[in-house]
């Protein structure tokens, strides 16, 4: 399979708790995004790295969330001191440049629950 | 304020009916995405168009990007229980991170 694959599936954690999410994109792909989605909304944008740089983090990325792409290939998403408000599903994209801009591919997500 | 506003948010159909969905912005975007989304999945990408008046097709389903670049639609063709999940819009404008819409949730009753 050479999809966008993440770890771990789902992930319980008490509050308080640091949690640390893996995320491989497709190979080729320069581009990899992370997003949350709360039920009943659309994916919410969090970052973006183009290779190994973080372009562009969104405003709703607290100073609790630290994100890297150490190498340009796989990325991990850590929460420190996790809040009940941070239960989520957290998926990642990755794209690369095509003739129509980038289009990008999720994996399958994350779903991490804050007890 | 929702950038991308999708209509029905639900919509329960039996069989072999027809349907539309809307995605619509007062912004014009550069292209639009449309996904599936399945429970407990990541969003699927369906298609994504360019350029305005763009008609695409993929088997049953068509997707009209408007005139302006503001809107979009995507007409569902004798719909079956396969086609049941969350269908999302998203949109690029220039440089920006995609924006998503809140999807429409359509279920599909055999």
């Amino acid at each position: 399979d050479t999809g966008v694959s993440q770890d771990p599936r789902h992930k319980i954690t008490k509050r308080g708790q640091n949690v640390t999410f893996r995320c491989d994109p497709i190979s080729e792909h320069n581009r990899l995004y992370w997003y949350r989605q709360t039920l009943g909304q659309g994916p919410e944008f969090l970052t973006y790295f183009q290779n190994e740089a973080q372009l562009e983090k969104s405003r709703l990325l607290s100073d609790r969330f630290s994100a890297e792409r150490p190498k340009g290939s796989f990325s991990t998403l850590e929460i420190q001191r996790t809040e009940q408000g941070d239960s989520a599903m957290y998926l990642c994209a990755s794209s690369q440049r095509t003739g129509i801009g980038y289009e990008q591919y999720f994996g399958p997500g994350t779903r991490l629950t804050v007890t | 304020t929702q950038l991308l506003e999708q209509s029905p948010q639900f919509l329960s159909i039996q069989e072999g009916e027809n349907l539309t969905v809307y995605c619509n912005s007062s912004s014009v975007f550069s292209s639009l995405q449309w996904y599936r989304q399945e429970p407990g999945e990541g969003p699927v990408l369906l298609v994504t168009v360019v350029t305005g008046g763009e008609v695409k097709k993929l088997k049953r389903l068509t997707f009209q990007f408007g005139d302006a670049r503001k809107d979009s639609s995507l007409h569902i063709t004798a719909a079956q229980p396969g086609d049941t999940g969350l269908y999302l819009c998203a949109g690029v404008r220039g440089n920006t991170p995609l924006v998503f819409g809140k999807g429409t949730r359509l279920s599909v009753i055999a």
